[in-house]
C-alpha cells in the first residue's frame, strides 16, 4: 500500500461546482507535489510545496488553489473548473526538496471528471 | 529547456526475458538526474531507479538497471527476469540539479510480459 493517501479517488464536478482533493502523508516528509496526468500522457508539475511554503508554481491557472495546512497535509482546492481539467491527480512526497535521489513517494491519484 | 524522449509507444516481452526501454534526453545542465518510474494500472507511480550525471558507474536495483551513455543522451533501462508483474507505463524523467524537484517525464513506454 502507498504511504500518500489521496481522497476522494473518484470525483465528478460540475463546472460551477467547489471540490477540494486532500493528499495525507505521515512519512515526515518536508516536500509535497501535485502533478496533472491527462489520458495516455506523461504526469506535468503543477505546485511544490517546501517546508509548508509554495515554492513552484508551473503557471497553473488560478482556478487551481493548493493549500498545504501542515507539514503532512496538502489540498488542491478546484473552481469553476473545465472539461478538459478533467485528469488524475497525483501527489507525490519526499523528504527534502533537493534531495538527490528519485525518492518521489506518489498517491495512487483522485481520478476528476468534469461535466 | 528540458526534454525527455521515449520512442517506443510499446513493448512486449516474453515472461523471465529481459527486455530494454529507450530513453533519450536533451538538456544545457551539467547537473542532472536520470529517473525511472513505473505506472501500473492503479495509477501510482512508483519509484524504479535513479542515475546522476556525474555517476561514473550505471545504477543498478535488484532487477532494474539503466545503461547511462552520457554521450550519446540515453538512459535506457534494462528489466532482467521479466515478470507478469512488470506490465506497466514506464516512464523516463529528468531533474535539474540531480534532484526530483522539477521533473519532466517522457511519453512513456507500455511494457506487456507474456505468459
Amino acid at each position: 500500500d502507498t504511504e500518500v493517501t489521496q481522497t476522494p479517488k473518484h470525483l465528478v464536478m460540475g463546472m460551477t461546482n467547489k471540490k477540494s482533493l486532500k493528499c495525507e502523508q505521515h512519512m515526515g516528509h518536508r516536500a509535497m507535489y501535485w502533478y496533472k496526468q491527462k489520458a495516455k500522457k506523461p504526469p506535468e508539475l503543477m505546485f511544490v510545496y517546501s517546508y509548508e511554503k509554495l515554492s513552484i508554481n508551473e503557471s497553473v491557472p488560478s482556478r487551481f488553489s493548493p493549500e498545504c495546512p501542515n507539514s503532512s497535509l496538502l489540498n488542491l482546492h478546484l473552481h469553476a473548473l473545465q472539461p478538459e481539467d478533467s485528469a488524475l491527480y497525483l501527489c507525490a512526497s519526499s523528504q527534502d526538496f533537493a534531495g538527490p535521489t528519485g525518492e518521489l513517494f506518489f498517491g495512487e491519484g483522485s481520478r476528476l471528471t468534469v461535466l | 529547456a528540458q526534454k525527455i524522449t521515449q520512442t517506443q509507444p510499446g513493448m512486449f516481452v516474453q515472461e523471465k526475458e529481459a527486455v530494454t526501454l529507450d530513453c533519450t534526453y536533451d538538456t544545457s545542465d551539467q547537473s542532472y538526474g536520470l529517473f525511472w518510474y513505473k505506472q501500473p494500472s492503479s495509477g501510482e507511480m512508483i519509484f524504479l531507479i535513479y542515475q546522476g550525471s556525474y555517476d561514473e558507474q550505471n545504477a543498478t536495483e535488484g532487477r532494474y538497471s539503466l545503461n547511462f551513455q552520457k554521450a550519446r543522451k540515453s538512459a535506457n533501462l534494462v528489466i532482467s527476469a521479466s515478470q507478469l508483474g512488470d506490465s506497466a507505463m514506464y516512464f523516463c524523467a529528468i531533474g535539474r540539479g540531480g534532484s526530483a524537484r522539477q521533473l519532466t517525464f517522457g511519453s512513456g513506454t507500455q511494457l506487456t510480459v507474456l505468459p
